[in-house]
């Protein structure tokens, strides 16, 4: 059952231009929507996140949009550069009936340079 | 201040084998959530723990266990080892505050390979 799903395995984008991952997700129940970054041998790192009751947050070159209606949520990379080049994980977390985050399958994502 | 730190970073055992795996959290955080890498399959929630007490679990079978000291830190055991347990572990603790319940932060992960 998977409640997060991230059904671009890859994605290769050219330097300069914009990078979309996208996530769908089937539960109404999460709370919030976060996006982490994952390099080879290390950790996922934390990028941005967006509470439910959003539908748009912005960082410098990361802008995550969410579509409740949908069920959709997308991470925009503008612009683009080679050090982008990782896995990107799309999660969603509740604390109802106890603290859980879900994650996706993860999107890699090449930036040529 | 010093990340999550996860030990051993590496781990190979036979099948039949138990293991434990160790988990520091960023100080000050006693929020604990244990995952399971594979390839293909993501990050597959394992359990997480606050103040000692498991608050939610994953679908894992019960030879999946956890614990949490006072200090925070945590540990999870693997008993009766499978091949299909081979897998990256990841450890993440979050400060559980404000608006930043949900962040989490990873440590790098033990390799566990069964053979």
């Amino acid at each position: 059952d998977q409640q997060v799903k991230q059904n671009s395995p890859s994605l290769s984008v050219q330097e300069g231009r914009i990078s979309i991952l996208n996530c769908d997700y089937t539960n109404s129940m999460f709370d919030y929507f976060l996006w982490y970054k994952k390099y080879p041998a290390e950790g996922p790192t934390f990028l941005i996140s967006i509470s439910s009751i959003k539908d748009k947050n912005e960082d410098g070159r990361f802008t995550v949009f969410l579509n409740k209606s949908a069920k959709h949520l997308s991470l925009h990379i503008v612009p683009s550069q080679p050090g982008d080049s990782a896995v990107y994980f799309c999660a969603a977390s509740t604390n109802t009936g106890g603290f859980k985050t879900i994650f996706g399958a993860g999107t890699r994502l090449f930036v040529k340079a | 201040k010093a990340g999550v730190t996860q030990t051993p970073r590496y781990l190979i055992k036979t099948r039949g084998q138990q293991v434990t795996l160790s988990c520091s959290p960023i100080s000050g955080h006693r929020s604990v959530s244990w995952y399971q890498q594979t390839p293909g399959q993501g990050l597959q929630f394992l359990f997480e723990y606050f103040s000692e007490t498991q608050r939610n679990k994953g679908n894992f079978p019960g030879r999946f266990s956890g614990r949490q000291f006072s200090n925070s830190r945590s540990e999870m055991n693997v008993s009766t080892l499978e091949l299909g347990d081979s897998a990256l572990y990841l450890c993440a603790s979050s400060l559980f505050q404000g608006r930043r319940v949900y962040e989490q932060y990873f440590g790098p992960g033990t390799r566990l390979t069964v053979t």
